[in-house]
């Protein structure tokens, strides 16, 4: 069972828009920056945001990032089919002294 | 620009060791902080550890204290990960990830190495 809570799975139709979430403690989220990766299957894990809601260079600004207390969220806007891919929400946690990652969300592109 | 890669998969019985490389190029080993994650199958991410230069050393999730080894050739630039007494539960893909000295994110990620635990 992972330290952060994700949703499973979610789908939508392309040119939607999608939020997932990823739920955490005082001394995870709540205490430190969130960070998001997306894994296509069959490849690893691509940073998508960092510092709760800034994008790398090359990142699509339909991709956005937010943190409010314990929880944050992922939001894409304008869905592509190339946007189907599980995504990972993670952070440090000062209880454990570790890095943690939710379970991951399978995006599903209808 | 970071690019880590990795040494090829790997199958070892109950109880063995296995060891896992991770090449650094686009950088030197000493602008980045060398981390790994598992993947099990069809799970999520987990964190084994990675370097801390806060502290100046390696640190370890408390699930594989005692049973795992990071260690690092600066000469090669080379980063390397031992997990000891493997059982059927360690059969996963290992991922190094970097994280660029005064950032803080895992980017780039390696390609990833199977490790596959069968009697």
């Amino acid at each position: 069972q992972s330290v952060l809570t994700q949703p499973p799975s979610g789908s939508a139709s392309p040119g939607q828009r999608v939020t997932i979430s990823c739920s955490g403690s005082t001394s995870s989220i709540g205490s430190n920056y969130v960070y998001w990766y997306q894994q296509i299957p069959g490849t690893s894990p691509k940073l998508l945001i960092y510092l709760n809601n800034r994008r790398p260079s090359g990142v699509p600004d339909r991709f956005s990032g937010s943190k409010s207390g314990t929880s944050a969220s992922l939001a894409i806007s304008g869905l592509r089919s190339e946007d189907e891919a599980a995504y990972y929400c993670a952070t440090w946690d000062d209880s454990l002294s570790a890095w943690v990652f939710g379970g991951g969300t399978k995006l599903t592109v209808l | 620009q970071v690019h880590l890669e990795q040494s090829g998969a790997e199958v070892k019985k109950p109880g063995a060791s296995v060891t896992v490389s991770c090449k650094v190029s686009g950088r030197s080993l000493r602008e980045l902080s060398i981390h790994w994650v598992r993947q099990s199958p069809g799970k999520g991410l987990e964190w084994l550890g990675g370097f801390d230069p806060e502290v100046g050393e390696t640190i370890y999730a408390q699930s594989f204290q005692g049973r795992v080894t990071m260690t690092e050739d600066s000469s090669t630039d080379t980063g390397y990960m031992e997990l000891n007494s493997v059982t059927s539960e360690d059969t996963a893909i290992y991922y190094c990830a970097s994280i660029l000295v005064g950032d803080s994110a895992f980017d780039p990620w390696g390609q990833g190495t199977q490790v596959t635990v069968s009697s």
